[in-house]
């Protein structure tokens, strides 16, 4: 079975643009979570869906959005970047509470 | 406020030394602890969820133990393989997220 799926593997971006980062969960997993890794920390939670609905949200500006689609899959959009938000994004799959599966991260570097 | 305390940060062993790496936490209601393994520029691996002080899990040269303030991951005669970041994260009654600690990065030596 593949495991979660995370594209771009990598994205280089300039100060003020907007970036679209996409998962794809485990099959059968309907929890889709959002984290930020800076280097040297652990993962920040950002955001989680269920069922296509937000059921968590982390201490992150409005410029961080999300959404979940029919088929289980996200998205996690970041608008008007800034330097700090250069990091790595992960992706993690659940069946609902409990453990969670992350997938390989987007690296997003801000110039 | 949940909050994890990995120690220590980093940690440098012989091969086949064996050692043990500290998760304090505090949280209101544990509904789990985790344990994950983290490769250089790659996603946490699931390893292991321990649910109730006392509980124990093992898998190959690790082996994690929970009590109501703090977990262990043992790591008995480790081989270089065994070199990665170790995660651990707590999960409150209730609630989605994961609150991480900044992890242990281990490093053993051939």
């Amino acid at each position: 079975d593949a495991g979660v799926t995370q594209s771009p593997t990598h994205l280089i971006k300039t100060r003020g643009q907007h970036v679209t980062l996409r998962c794809s969960p485990i099959s059968g997993h309907k929890s889709v979570s959002w984290y930020q890794q800076v280097l040297g920390q652990g993962p920040q939670f950002i955001f989680q869906y269920y069922e296509k609905e937000e059921r968590g949200r982390g201490n992150f500006p409005d410029r961080f959005s999300a959404r979940q689609f029919p088929n289980y899959s996200s998205e996690l959009n970041v608008n008007a970047l800034l330097l700090g938000d250069s990091a790595l994004y992960l992706c993690a799959s659940s069946l609902g509470l409990g453990e969670q599966f992350f997938g390989p991260g987007t690296r997003l570097t801000v110039l | 406020e949940d909050q994890v305390t990995q120690s220590p940060e980093a940690l440098r062993l012989q091969e086949g030394e064996s050692s043990s790496l500290n998760c304090s936490y505090t949280v209101s209601g544990l509904r789990g602890l985790f344990w994950y393994r983290q490769d250089p520029g790659k996603g946490p691996e699931f390893l292991f969820t321990l649910y109730s002080a006392g509980e124990e899990k093992e898998k190959e040269r690790l082996k994690a133990t929970l009590t109501k303030k703090e977990s262990f991951l043992h790591i008995t005669a480790p081989k270089p393989e065994d070199s990665a970041t170790y995660l651990c994260a707590v999960q409150g009654k209730g609630a989605q997220k994961l609150v991480f600690g900044q992890g242990t990065r281990l490093t053993i030596n051939p």
